[in-house]
């Protein structure tokens, strides 16, 4: 499991672009990046998943450039609905366990 | 609904008590844990269970006790907790293993146990 770095907190404003970034230096060939989402007193919540290149789907983008090192959560036009903690993590597929930093909280403002 | 259900939502229990949490997935998966998330503190994962077996154990104390009778059913037995185990109790479930590019999605928590050891 690789170790992962992100900012503790991020504000942002409504209508905004949010761009969380989290560094992974050690990530394995076998490893790929997952992004959660967790508001208060619930589970976290699946929201991306990739490998390299871009990922998107209905909820994020995930930018992951060629060297691996590093990704992107991309969140287009935050709502204060979109306040909540994220998670960043590299894990191969045979992981037996995923271990959950201390994520970064986004605050969106009015 | 995330498909992983857990029981009680919220527990106050004394500490000379014995309460038991419950967890179901209905999604077909093969391994189910258990994390602990304290206030303002970090997910910590407790047990591992993979085909019903336990894998993990991370230094749990025993006051936690867990059972898996089968791949969709999870328990934590609680017995004589201390104030300092008031915490959130989160229950996931997935499909171990899996490999990048299969489009898996990695862990499905439940909506997890409010605990109060009072």
């Amino acid at each position: 499991l690789a170790k992962t770095t992100q900012p503790i907190s991020m504000d942002s404003y409504e209508g905004q672009e949010v761009n969380i970034t989290c560094s992974h230096n050690n990530i394995a060939t076998n490893d790929y990046i997952t992004w959660y989402q967790q508001f208060p007193s619930q589970g976290p919540r699946f929201i991306i998943q990739g490998y390299k290149t871009k990922v998107t789907n209905e909820v994020a983008s995930l930018f992951i450039p060629a060297d691996r090192k590093s990704s992107t959560l991309s969140l287009p036009r935050v709502s204060l609905s979109d306040t909540a903690v994220y998670y960043c993590l590299a894990h191969s597929g045979s992981a037996r366990q995923l271990t959950f930093g201390s994520g970064t909280q986004l605050t969106v403002l009015p | 609904e995330t498909g992983v259900t857990q029981t009680p939502r919220h527990l106050v229990m004394g500490m000379t008590n014995k309460k038991s949490l419950k967890c179901e997935q209905h999604l077909g998966h093969n391994a189910m844990y258990w994390y602990k998330q304290s206030a303002k503190k970090p997910l910590e994962l407790m047990f591992v269970y993979n085909f019903k077996e336990q894998t993990e154990n991370n230094s749990v104390p025993s006051r936690f006790s867990p059972e898996c009778p089968n791949s969709s059913h999870l328990f934590l037995h609680l017995h004589t907790l201390q104030p300092e185990d008031s915490a959130l109790y989160l229950c996931a479930s997935s499909q171990e293993p899996h490999f990048p590019g299969q489009g898996l999605y990695g862990y499905t928590f439940g909506s997890g146990t409010r605990l109060t050891v009072v």
